[in-house]
């Protein structure tokens, strides 16, 4: 079974922190995806990035970097210097070979709230 | 328009009531679906559209019926809803079932059942 953990609920900084987000998953698959998805208070979930089982390769984007390590299944997000406009409630998801690449599996979410 | 537009964006309906969700894409994607997002709960895939046909039911109850005219629409029908059924219905396309690249999602629409 897949499964997606994302154990922050909510997660409050203030303004320039930096802020890590955590994710931990679960996959029987050698081929898999994941994804970071960022849902601000419109509603719609905006694609952040797409990482495959064979790309350990940390990525850096602007202010946004993710951590990929096989050994503990986790893929991470770190937020530089954030700002009010990082508030959001971010998802975690998965995809695998064996279930579907169309079927994620998301987490829970978390809670970001930038304060200025 | 670009991207995925769901309508309404607010619906408030009775247990009794039959009602719509309309989803919308001019994306070019072959692949449309439905996702529940419930507070506290991961988002659930519900329905899974390719070229038109369903190729995905996870479960879902009965009284939410889709429908996917063609590969720019697709619908979610509500009939005889219960109040747990209320939560943010969100709608996605991708290029096809087999892309990797993720889902874009629409704004979704806030459904409260009373």
């Amino acid at each position: 079974a897949q499964k997606v953990t994302q154990a922050q609920t909510e997660i409050s900084v203030v303004e320039k922190e930096d802020v890590t987000l955590d994710c931990v998953y679960e996959t029987r698959d050698t081929t898999y995806y994941l994804f970071w998805y960022k849902q601000p208070p419109s509603g719609e979930l905006v694609f952040l990035i797409r990482r495959n089982s064979f790309d350990e390769q940390n990525e850096i984007s602007g202010r946004y970097s993710w951590n990929f390590q096989k050994s503990t299944s986790s893929f991470n997000f770190t937020i530089t210097a954030s700002q009010v406009v990082d508030s959001a409630v971010y998802f975690c998801a998965l995809s695998g070979e064996n279930t579907g690449f169309q079927k994620l599996v998301f987490g829970t979410g978390t809670r970001l709230l930038v304060s200025p | 328009e670009t991207g995925v537009t769901q309508t309404p964006r607010h619906l408030v309906m009775g247990m009794t009531n039959k009602k719509s969700l309309k989803c919308e894409q001019h994306l070019g994607h072959n692949a449309m679906y439905w996702y529940k997002q419930s507070a506290k709960k991961p988002l659930e895939l519900m329905f899974v559209y390719s070229l038109e046909e369903r190729v995905e039911n996870n479960s879902v109850p009965s009284r939410f019926s889709p429908e996917c005219p063609n590969s720019s629409h697709l619908f979610l029908h509500l009939h005889t809803l219960q109040p747990e059924d209320s939560a943010l219905y969100l709608c996605a396309s991708s290029h096809d079932l087999e892309s990797v690249f993720g889902y874009t999602f629409g704004s979704g629409t806030r459904l409260t059942v009373v």
